[in-house]
């Protein structure tokens, strides 16, 4: 089956700092993938769509300044928390859609972010 | 637009018992499909089945089916048999030609022994 990983699992930083977060379709080559962010016993929600060659598409409401996305290769979308804050602390999900017809979405791991 | 509203919180079930998880969801595309994810406690998303909205069947894996009401906009998920394994928190979501997914607020099930 089709694998996403993403790194780091956890990352703890202090506040004003700037995180990134990688995430990679192992097994498969995604021209599409995109970045969830879930607080506690809540929802996924959609931060942006992050498409390979082409600037991210964000979802309203979320600052495209403060979450840079770069999706360089066909395997690899990267977010960047910039200037991060403690209400950036949150669970970080990304998940890649093989494209061809293939409807499924694959899940990363996920990220646990904490800003201090 | 996409919005999906699950109404149940949270549900508790026996072991071995059935239990329904209630989805509901609004869609502006002709052409969509609609999930039912899992999340465990160690929060990867586990993709427990799936629905193109053009098919009527039903869609079922094992112990799991949907009663999909296209009509009614609604898509619930039925787990026969349950097991302490399926405590998690169950998510509908749904998905149309962009791929994104619009996830609904989720329904926490516990599996009682």
């Amino acid at each position: 089956g089709a694998v996403v990983s993403q790194h780091p699992s956890r990352v703890i930083c202090k506040s004003g700092t700037s995180v990134k977060i990688e995430c990679r379709s192992l097994d498969f080559q995604a021209t599409t993938m995109f970045w969830y962010r879930q607080f506690p016993k809540q929802s996924l929600m959609l931060m942006a769509t992050s498409n390979e060659g082409s600037k991210a598409t964000y979802e309203q409401g979320v600052e495209k300044d403060k979450f840079l996305i770069n999706h360089a290769s066909l395997t690899l979308s990267t977010l960047t928390v910039t200037s991060a804050h403690p209400e950036d602390s949150s669970f970080y999900i990304c998940s890649a859609n093989p494209g061809g017809g293939n409807n499924e979405q694959f899940f990363g791991p996920g990220t646990r972010l904490t800003v201090l | 637009a996409q919005t999906v509203t699950q109404s149940q919180p949270e549900m508790s079930v026996q072991e071995a018992e059935t239990v329904t998880l209630s989805c509901t969801y609004d869609t502006s595309e002709s052409d969509y499909y609609l999930f039912w994810y899992k999340q465990p406690p160690s929060r990867q998303m586990i993709l427990v089945i799936r629905q193109e909205a053009y098919k009527q069947q039903n869609a079922t894996e094992n112990r799991f089916s949907v009663n999909f009401q296209k009509a009614a906009k609604s898509f619930s998920l039925k787990i026969s048999d349950s097991q302490l394994g399926d405590a998690a928190m169950y998510f509908c979501a749904c998905g149309g030609a962009t791929n994104k997914l619009i996830f609904g607020t989720g329904t926490l099930l516990a599996v009682q022994p």
